[in-house]
């Protein structure tokens, strides 16, 4: 099956910058997401990129996408304390296709 | 985005038994998802539910141990049946919704299951 990796955890401190990477097999992939989760609650979708896309930026996030590599990214500029949560990549090939999550990264900010 | 309201939250079981998960969406969505996530781990799929049919289960998982509801478009609930330690997980629902013409998937906030 098809198989999304991230790293288990990273530690920032605040008002650094953080970057959470995420690699995929699946090259069919057409959506790409990045997820919250905060402690005891579900998953909040932060954002999420086509494939077709290199970069997007929101806010304080930027999501990059190297295709050719199946190398995802996701830069949160001027880390706070309430950005500490657990991250998920997931993608999506689209059609009757099921999403894949990636195994999480767990970020931890410094104060 | 829809508003996923997932009841209980949490929830303390002893063996052999089993629960109920409901899940309750404030708009009519075709399919909705409900996942797996056991401790550390990332998400697994279930099954798909869609209105009308059977749910669609992955493998690994079956319909005796894992039957799911789904009266309408916006509602749909999963029992876990004949409950060991190792169904001890948090149990998420979610639907498929389009976003700014491009498809996203909303979670509620999950059901804390634990098994003594």
């Amino acid at each position: 099956g098809e198989d999304v990796e991230q790293s288990l955890f990273l530690s920032v401190r605040e008002g650094d910058s953080s970057v959470i990477n995420c690699t995929y097999t699946d090259s069919s992939s057409t959506y790409l997401y990045w997820y919250k989760q905060e402690p005891g609650a579900g998953l909040q979708l932060l954002t999420y990129i086509f494939s077709n896309m290199d970069m997007k930026q929101d806010q304080r996030l930027t999501v990059l996408l190297n295709k050719k590599d199946k190398h995802l990214s996701l830069r949160i500029a001027d880390t706070q304390t309430g950005d500490s949560a657990i991250y998920f990549c997931a993608e999506w090939a689209g059609g009757y296709q099921k999403v894949t999550f990636g195994t999480g990264t767990k970020l931890q900010v410094i104060p | 985005s829809a508003v996923i309201s997932q009841k209980p939250s949490r929830d303390i079981c002893q063996r052999g038994t089993s629960l109920t998960i409901q899940c309750q969406v404030d708009s009519q969505v075709t399919m909705m998802f409900w996942y797996r996530q056991q401790p550390g781990q990332s998400l697994t799929l279930i099954a798909t539910a869609n209105q009308g049919s059977e749910a669609t289960y992955e493998s690994g998982f079956v319909i005796d141990k894992f039957p799911i509801s789904r009266p309408n478009l916006t509602f749909s609930t999963l029992t876990v049946s004949n409950m060991s330690p190792e169904d001890s997980s948090i149990y998420l629902c979610s639907v498929e919704e389009v976003r700014e013409n491009n498809y996203g998937y909303t979670f509620g906030s999950g059901t804390r299951l634990t098994v003594v």
